[in-house]
């Protein structure tokens, strides 16, 4: 156990829908990371928050947003979802920086049908 | 994009014999990360080899880094049908202000260990 909690496991929903992912950190880490896996794009780093600041912005599309909340708990937004959007989105954590080892949440499964 | 492309892309041996897997990065990093990943669950740290190291072991993981190459190895030896997993290398990127705010993963290399 990483430590790292994403709910829900898995979502199904259909196109032009809005969805939320949660993730708690391991408790006591500051930084929290949100990836995408899907089999063609691999594993694409979206966004880092920092003590409740964005930090680091990737691949991330407009239709997504995200926010770190004062107790560290993160959200990512996405909407009006589209069918390329199904894919692994895993929350990560580290105590401050990525050059530390991140803990990662076992994901929350996205299926846009 | 991916930073780090690993090599094989699929990898299948039998149990008992050692898996090399290799990864080649683009740009300078501080640091290079190795994670495992079982089917459809989350990444496992497995080892970080620093920039000014050469080689890092852990149980039976033993690392290399070359930077002059950009390259790295990770060495399995006398594998278990339990190492069947997908492995992951990840670069650092630092920002300006200091301190690496994400890894950058390649597309990772099956592991299958044949009982």
């Amino acid at each position: 156990d990483s430590g790292v909690t994403q709910t829900p496991k898995h979502l199904i929903t259909a196109t032009g829908q809005r969805v939320t992912l949660r993730c708690s950190p391991r408790s006591g880490d500051l930084s929290v990371y949100w990836y995408q896996q899907s089999l063609d794009q691999g594993l694409q780093f979206l966004i880092q928050y920092y003590n409740g600041e964005e930090r680091a912005k990737g691949n991330i599309l407009e239709r997504f947003s995200a926010q770190q909340f004062p107790d560290l708990h993160s959200e990512l937004n996405l909407s009006s979802l589209e069918l390329g959007d199904s894919a692994l989105y895993f929350c990560a954590s580290s105590p401050w920086a990525a050059d530390e080892k991140l803990f990662f949440g076992s994901g929350t499964q996205l299926s846009v049908l | 994009s991916q930073q780090g492309e690993e090599d094989p892309q699929a990898l299948s041996i039998q149990e008992g014999e050692n898996a090399t897997m290799n990864c080649s990065y683009k740009t300078s990093i501080n640091n290079l990360q190795w994670y495992r990943q079982n089917s459809g669950r989350g990444l496992v740290h497995l080892i970080l080899i620093r920039s000014n190291e050469r080689e890092k072991h852990s149980g039976r993981l033993r690392v290399t880094l070359d930077t002059s190459k950009k390259s790295s190895s990770l060495l399995i030896t006398a594998s278990r049908a339990a190492d069947t997993a997908s492995y992951f290398c990840a670069t650092d990127a630092w920002n300006s202000g200091g301190g690496a705010d994400r890894l950058t993963f390649g597309k990772g290399t099956h592991l299958i260990i044949q009982p």
